[in-house]
């Protein structure tokens, strides 16, 4: 149990376009969703955390109108990255939690952006 | 402000012998504490994790852990490796009072050879 899967695995995108990237949790209900980006060879960034029905709440640094986060049902939270660049070519990875429970996320296999 | 440190960024291991990673948090309390192996393709696996109890802590794939607060490290050990644990192995943090946002350490690569 606790499979969490992201869609697509990877994307090319040219620059100004936008992106969205799916996460879902397969077999269980996440109240809470995070976004990460890992950059190669560096570790995971948590870039925000989205409640469901409710607005994501984003960590210092990161734009909240670049990397639009929705999270409308119990099983699905979205990143668009918005007019992308270059420089938003990355891996980003979502997690899931379940609710009331204070321990584990479950990692989805990430999604590989480039931008060109 | 709370940081992860994985001192070793790659590690070079043969496959039977010992293995032991690194890691040292610093927090203004005890955090909960855990490790995850990331294979290509393949999401952050956790391996274990530490919140409070006995502070040897015992995960998957014959992996353990032992937290020692008087060194704030909780560094990761595997008596025999096998080629399967070749991967990248990462130590993160989360307060008690903020369990969701994990923190990272840079993570260690752990190469196996024959």
């Amino acid at each position: 149990g606790a499979v969490v899967s992201q869609h697509p695995s990877r994307v090319i995108c040219k620059s100004g376009t936008s992106v969205k990237i799916e996460c879902r949790s397969l077999d269980f209900q996440a109240t809470t969703m995070f976004w990460y980006r890992q950059f190669p060879k560096q570790s995971l960034m948590l870039m925000a955390t989205s409640n469901e029905g409710s607005k994501a709440t984003y960590e210092q640094g990161v734009e909240k109108d670049k990397f639009l986060i929705n999270h409308a049902s119990l099983t699905l939270s979205t990143l668009t990255v918005t007019s992308a660049h270059p420089e938003d070519s990355s891996f980003y990875i979502c997690s899931a939690g379940r609710g009331g429970q204070a321990d584990t996320q479950y990692f989805g296999p990430g999604t590989r952006l480039t931008v060109l | 402000a709370q940081s992860v440190t994985q001192p070793d960024i790659h590690i070079t291991v043969s496959e039977g012998a010992s293995l032991e990673l690194r890691c040292n948090y610093s927090y203004g309390a005890t955090p909960y504490l855990f490790w995850y192996v990331q294979s290509p393709g393949q999401g952050l696996q956790l391996l274990l994790k530490y919140f409070s109890g006995d502070t040897l802590v015992q995960g998957i794939k014959g992996f353990e852990a032992e937290f020692k607060r008087s060194q704030s490290s909780f560094n990761l050990r595997k008596p025999s490796v096998h080629w399967s644990d070749a991967a990248e192995y990462f130590c993160a943090v989360a307060g008690t009072d903020s369990w969701g946002k994990l923190q990272f350490g840079a993570g260690t690569q752990v190469v196996v050879t024959p």
